[in-house]
């Protein structure tokens, strides 16, 4: 079974530009993460998707972060414009279970988007 | 809102057993998850945790306590390869899933 994949996997860009990240869950999983991970902290979650509406995004900034998920499969993250603070390592994860199945919702994530923003 | 503490770095023997805890204090709650995260790589799932007790895996094992707000992760026989950062995660209302900053354990020879 193929994870989940993101691309890509390094970026270097100034501040102030744009960037976009993305990301394909495994197939069949209906929850999609976006977190970010600075060096040193536990991943932070910035938007969860439920098939391709939005559950939570109360941690995003949402005045230069947005995030999609067309069709309920692949998601795309962007950054405009970027800031210094934004370098992070970019996660994003899905898992199978679907809110209200009572199951545990185990995520599986894929290596990251590592992004320095000088 | 959520708040998960755990210990910031540990340092611990090969073959000896390391603990590591966590509090946490959260609105609404479903289980409690263990991540290993090795140096430059992506969390990997240790283990979930909805009632209360221990549940064992092989050389791992993760125990909760609900009405204290309490976990741990017991890691037995260590070895060199289990250096690496052990987040605790809360599944709250939701399924929203919020992470503890990590604990960063060394095993030394």
């Amino acid at each position: 079974e193929a994870g989940v994949a993101q691309s890509p996997r390094y970026k270097i860009i100034e501040k102030r530009q744009s960037v976009a990240f993305w990301c394909n869950p495994i197939s069949g999983h209906a929850t999609l993460y976006w977190y970010q991970q600075i060096l040193g902290q536990g991943p932070k979650l910035l938007i969860q998707f439920q098939n391709n509406g939005v559950v939570d995004d109360s941690q995003l900034p949402k005045d230069r972060f947005s995030a999609e998920r067309l069709k309920g499969v692949d998601s795309t993250l962007k950054i405009q414009p970027a800031k210094l603070e934004d370098s992070a390592v970019y996660l994003c994860a899905s898992s199978l279970d679907e809110i209200g199945r009572g199951a545990h919702n185990e995520q599986f994530f894929g290596p990251g988007t590592r992004l320095t923003v000088l | 809102g959520q708040n998960i503490d755990q210990p910031t770095e540990m340092t611990a023997t090969e073959g000896a057993i390391v603990q590591i805890n966590c509090t946490y204090q959260t609105s609404g709650f479903n289980g409690l998850f263990w991540y290993q995260q090795h140096a430059g790589e992506a969390p990997t799932f240790l283990s979930y945790n909805v009632l209360d007790g221990l549940e064992e895996k092989g050389r791992f094992s993760s125990f909760l306590s609900r009405s204290k707000g309490y976990s741990y992760l017991l890691l037995k026989e260590l070895q060199m390869k289990d250096s690496a950062s052990y987040l605790c995660a809360v599944s709250g209302g939701y399924q929203k899933v919020t992470f503890g900053t990590g604990t960063k354990l060394q095993v030394i020879p």
